[in-house]
């Protein structure tokens, strides 16, 4: 079975600061993806990426990087965190297949 | 771009069908997928049609897809209260790269 992992279940972090967020997944997947969840609002994509060092931006990048040095890890990087940016955060996983989704993240900022 | 529609809410009494409906805009997608999400949890897959069937069934799910009319719904049989939770349509886009997610319809199953 997929499994996606992400470190945190809960964030609570200041306006402004750095904040990193990590996924791990343990099926060799090349595709890695990053989404944002709000009520009303569906997920909608940040970021992805089809293999380490490659990143291509989704529909919402503002206000979003993001890193992937191994084939595994995929992290989401809030350079300045705002609170407009307080929602929940989903990683996501695929080969030829669907998504495999982690547990999410729940990103509150004061 | 690719739209997807779905209703916000839905409440049935247990041990009724609940019937949770989809509409999509682009009918490019290969398979079309349910996803559903328990509260504080990520998606998980509960079932997927390939585009050439018109229903599938599995257990207690049953999945129309009327391709004519760019309709998929989930049928769920003898609806639970374990079944509360919001569920996600989903479908590739024109490039079958990206999935586009409707914005999830949240089921409440009243005793």
């Amino acid at each position: 079975d997929v499994k996606v992992t992400q470190s945190s279940r809960y964030l609570v972090k200041r306006t402004g600061e750095k904040v990193f967020l990590e996924c791990v997944q343990d099926m060799d997947h090349e595709n890695m993806f990053w989404y944002r969840q709000d009520p009303g609002l569906g997920l909608r994509l940040i970021y992805f990426s089809y293999d380490v060092k490659m990143k291509e931006k989704g529909d919402i990048p503002e206000g979003y990087s993001v890193s992937r040095e191994k084939k595994e890890r995929f992290s989401l990087i809030l350079e300045s965190a705002s609170t407009n940016q307080t929602s929940m955060y989903l990683c996501a996983s695929r080969a030829n297949s669907p998504l495999h989704f982690g547990n999410g993240t729940r990103l509150t900022v004061t | 771009g690719e739209d997807v529609e779905q209703s916000l809410f839905l409440s049935v009494r247990e041990g009724d069908s609940s019937v949770i409906n989809c509409t999509y805009t682009d009918s490019s997608s290969t398979y079309l997928y349910w996803y559903k999400q328990e509260p504080g949890a990520g998606l998980q897959l509960l079932t997927y049609i390939f585009s050439n069937m018109d229903m599938k069934q599995d257990q207690r799910l049953t999945v129309l897809l009327n391709k004519k009319d760019k309709h998929l719904s989930l049928r769920i049989a003898d609806t639970q209260t374990g079944d509360s939770a919001i569920y996600f349509c989903a479908v590739l886009d024109n490039y079958g790269q990206n999935f586009v997610f409707g914005p999830g319809t949240r089921l409440s199953v009243l005793p």
